[in-house]
């Protein structure tokens, strides 16, 4: 089955400064990667997703990179702001029907 | 109805009861899933539901663990007899499309004790 490595576990940057986490999977098959992002307490919201036909997706300060040949993804938070501090997942699927998720990454942008 | 429902939002149990979870999910999502997800982990895949049919199963998923939905509408999650490991967040999601992102719920958490 699919098993996804998420990296860093941790990581904590300056406001203003930019972050990536990077995800990795197994199945050559997943071609669909969305990111969630979960604050405290609450539940996992959907940030930006991309399909394997696509190399690149950007929504404002969040883009995300595939490299299929690779097997992995990753995203990328410019200008971070301290309301970004949050843990982030990623996932993989090959049939849109049930993600596996990586880990998380705890995100902390220091003021 | 502007997101997935789920009640109740914390459970507490003896070890050895039996719960019921239920979620309501966004009406026009004919994709239902049941998640769980501990402290510090992702979420984990348990069962998901296409209208009414249960369409797969995670090997989480033990046979104290069952799910419902019957009219294709809102969901059940059972556990019968509670083991301190079933203490989780129990996510539901839905979602309308194939390959789309899902939606959601705020969980239950469940603490066993």
């Amino acid at each position: 089955g699919e098993n996804v490595e998420q990296h860093p576990s941790t990581l904590s940057v300056q406001e203003g400064d930019s972050a990536v986490i990077k995800c990795t999977y197994s199945d050559s098959a997943s071609n669909y990667f969305p990111w969630y992002k979960q604050e405290l307490g609450k539940r996992p919201q959907l940030i930006i997703d991309i399909r394997s036909n696509v190399g690149e997706k950007k929504d404002q300060r969040i883009a995300v990179t595939l490299n299929k040949t690779a097997k992995h993804f990753s995203l990328h938070i410019t200008e971070t702001q301290p309301e970004d501090s949050a843990v982030y997942f990623c996932a993989a699927s090959s049939d849109g029907q049930n993600f596996v998720f990586g880990p998380g990454t705890r995100l902390s942008v220091l003021p | 109805d502007t997101g997935v429902s789920q009640n109740p939002r914390h459970k507490i149990t003896k070890r050895g009861q039996n719960v019921t979870f239920r979620c309501d999910p966004i009406s026009e999502h004919n994709r239902l899933y049941w998640y769980r997800q501990t402290l510090g982990q992702g979420p984990e895949f348990l069962t998901y539901f296409q209208n009414e049919a249960q369409l797969e199963k995670s090997r989480l998923l033990s046979d104290r663990f069952s799910a419902e939905r019957p009219k294709g509408s809102f969901s059940t999650l059972e556990i019968q007899r509670t083991e301190q490991g079933d203490s989780a967040m129990y996510l539901c999601a839905s979602s309308q499309f194939f390959g789309r992102g899902y939606t959601f719920g705020s969980g239950t958490r469940l603490t066993v004790v």
